[in-house]
């Protein structure tokens, strides 16, 4: 089965501009996540879909970050404005459902240099 | 503070030995999993324990889990090239909640 995309694969902005990813998770994953990854640290949570509602977004800066998955399948994640510190893998992952220890699947990630 | 810590940080070994990581976290879980990613790859998952197994096995993985401790560790055995990698512990405090990564440990198979 084809596995979580994303796009772009890789991003550099200057401070101050904007940005936005994309993710298709896999087909029939009711759950998607977004995590920052930040070099030589573990992934860190950003948000997460069941469908298309938010389930938890508590490490989410909402004064510069948004995300949204219409339709509950694909979902962009947007930065505006980029910080330098913003410079990290963005990574998308799925799994099939929630509540039921399920594996997810992560994506290849998009690497964003802020400038 | 993360609720993963991995030990340790770094470490290298030769081709066909084994390799030994180790995580440690605060509170009760669910479940604890192991991811590795690659360089300029994405993670992949290894293994899922959940908090009622103590040990699991997926081919030259080896994971054990103490609770009381609060606990887990990963075994590579007889390692290859390919093996080099980071590895990431991730907590799943209850079910359906978010994952919660370690800072990893850093593995360098040597040919």
């Amino acid at each position: 089965e084809a596995g979580v995309a994303q796009s772009p694969r890789y991003k550099i902005i200057e401070k101050r501009q904007s940005v936005a990813f994309w993710c298709n998770p896999i087909s029939g994953h009711a759950t998607l996540y977004w995590y920052q990854q930040i070099l030589g640290q573990g992934p860190k949570l950003l948000i997460q879909f069941q469908n298309n509602g938010v389930v938890d977004d508590s490490q989410l800066p909402k004064d510069r970050f948004s995300a949204e998955r219409l339709k509950g399948v694909d979902s962009t994640l947007k930065i505006q404005p980029a910080k330098l510190e913003d410079s990290a893998v963005y990574l998308c992952a799925s799994s099939l459902d929630r509540g039921r220890q399920e594996t997810q699947y992560f994506g290849p990630g998009t690497r964003l240099l802020v400038l | 503070s993360q609720q993963g810590e991995e030990d340790p940080q770094a470490l290298s070994i030769q081709e066909g030995e084994n390799a030994t990581m180790n995580c440690s976290y605060k509170t009760s879980i669910n479940n604890l999993q192991w991811y590795r990613q690659n360089s300029g790859r994405g993670l992949v998952h290894l293994i899922l324990i959940r908090s009622n197994e103590r040990e699991k096995h997926s081919g030259r993985l080896r994971v054990t889990l103490d609770t009381s401790k609060k606990s887990s560790s990963l075994l590579i055995t007889a390692s290859r090239a390919a093996d080099t990698a980071s590895y990431f512990c991730a907590t799943e405090l209850a079910a359906g909640n978010k994952l919660t990564f370690g800072g990893g440990t850093r593995v360098l198979v040597k040919p």
